[in-house]
């Protein structure tokens, strides 16, 4: 069955720097892939979707890129914020052609003035 | 800017007893969504629902749970018996359609629901 893989340890900044964090799957090549923001308590929040047949994708101080040779997402902001601070899940596209996104454990992120 | 909106916030139920988690989708969308959030897991899909049918479950929305929409707004999910690993947080997230420009989902900001 298709596995995500997102690093369990928390990722710890300074602000202003570029935040990375990573997102691996095996044993499914998904049409697409998304990103989520979820903050404690709350529900997952939509960033960003990048197809398969897109490289890379940027909003405002968001990039997504896709590598399906690698198996791979990279999610980035730059000039990060402690108001970044918050759980990023990955998402990918349900196997068998299903629309329903199968998450990741998601990666936290803290961003330190 | 309209959001899903669930209620209650919080629901604290003694086990085998019977609970109904409410959801308001966005107005316009036509497909509603629930899943569940166990503390420290990830987010697991239940069930979808288009055109007042179940489209997709999983199998963890086995026979102890059911969804409805009794109007036009709302969204219902019915645990019948529950159990205490049913505690989780519960998340109704709805989408407008699904064509090749939107797949992304709303979530709306869960139903914590504890079983004692």
């Amino acid at each position: 069955s298709q596995k995500i893989e997102q690093n369990s340890e928390a990722l710890n900044i300074q602000e202003g720097k570029t935040a990375t964090l990573t997102c691996n799957y095996t044993n499914y090549s998904p049409a697409y892939l998304q990103w989520y923001r979820q903050d404690p308590g709350r529900g997952p929040v939509f960033l960003l979707l990048i197809r398969e047949n897109e490289k890379e994708k940027r909003k405002e101080r968001l990039k997504v890129t896709f590598d399906t040779t690698l198996k791979q997402s990279l999610f980035h902001i730059t000039a990060s914020q402690p108001a970044d601070s918050a759980t990023y899940l990955c998402a990918l596209e349900g196997s068998g052609g299903s629309y329903i996104p199968t998450f990741g454990r998601g990666t936290s992120l803290i961003v330190h003035p | 800017e309209p959001e899903v909106t669930q209620t209650p916030s919080h629901q604290v139920t003694q086990m085998g007893q019977e609970v109904i988690l409410r959801c308001v989708p966005i107005s316009n969308h036509l497909y509603f969504y629930w899943y569940r959030q166990i503390l420290g897991q990830k987010v697991e899909f239940l069930v979808s629902f288009y055109n007042n049918e179940i489209s997709e479950k999983s199998e963890i929305f086995d026979d102890q749970f059911s969804v409805e929409r009794p109007d036009g707004s709302n969204f219902t999910l019915k645990i019948r018996s529950t159990k205490l690993e049913d505690s989780a947080m519960y998340f109704c997230a709805s989408s407008p359609h699904l064509d090749s420009s939107s797949y992304e989902q709303y979530f709306g900001p869960g139903t914590r629901l504890t079983v004692t």
